[in-house]
């Protein structure tokens, strides 16, 4: 079974789409995260919920939303797509926010065209 | 807050050679220290983690890190470098602020 799973692996389309991505662990944390790694692979926390609660919400435009339906599930709906957007998301979870690791799902690489 | 800094985007040793990857931390607060490995096109996977006691960690793979406070350093180290070590590394720091901060990252080629 995979720990933290993101579907879908690959995402293409076109500007001014509305998408979503979900994501899904069965790990029992209670802390997921929503990451974007842009072209240079540098790692940006967008958000992170605990307990289906928002905790963080980096500087990032509103046209992403967040919805935790349950602490098992973080998806990801993006409004209006730009070509800035395409990039690698990448979904993660853990048990204590910052005490443990994090566990990473295999990322969703979304292409904006 | 904290940060990281990783010297070195790219770092390329032979077969068989030490690995060393370089990783600083600025933290407020007693950190704990993480060092992920990603694959191409995978997602990020972690090697080994420091969050008390011992400052030598071992990982996965053969890695090993030492934690040195005074250095405010956890570098990343492997005797002796195999080809399939060749990905992208990442050293993350967390404490204060819940969430995970990452460095840049480090493109490891391994030469045969």
């Amino acid at each position: 079974d995979t720990a933290v799973s993101q579907t879908p692996k690959y995402l293409v389309t076109q500007m001014g789409n509305d998408k979503s991505i979900k994501c899904e662990q069965n790990l029992g944390h209670d802390t997921m995260y929503w990451y974007k790694q842009d072209s240079k692979k540098f790692l940006k926390i967008m958000f992170s919920y605990n307990n289906k609660e928002l905790i963080i919400n980096e500087t990032v435009p509103n046209r992403f939303s967040p919805k935790s339906p349950d602490k098992a599930h973080l998806n990801l709906h993006i409004n209006s797509l730009e070509l800035g957007d395409s990039a690698v998301y990448f979904c993660a979870s853990s048990q204590f926010q910052g005490v443990t690791e994090a566990f990473f799902g295999q990322g969703t690489r979304l292409t904006v065209v | 807050a904290q940060s990281v800094t990783q010297l070195g985007s790219h770092v390329s040793v032979s077969e068989g050679a030490l690995v060393l990857l370089r990783c600083n931390y600025s933290s407020s607060v007693p950190p704990y220290l993480f060092w992920y490995v990603q694959y191409p096109n995978q997602g990020l996977q972690l090697l080994l983690k420091y969050t008390t006691g011992a400052t030598l960690v071992k990982g996965i793979n053969g890695f090993e890190a030492e934690f040195k406070k005074s250095e405010t350093s956890f570098h990343l180290t492997k005797p002796s470098a195999h080809m399939s070590d060749a990905a992208e590394y990442f050293c993350a720091v967390s404490g204060t602020g819940n969430q995970f901060y990452f460095g840049t990252g480090t493109s490891l080629t391994v030469i045969p």
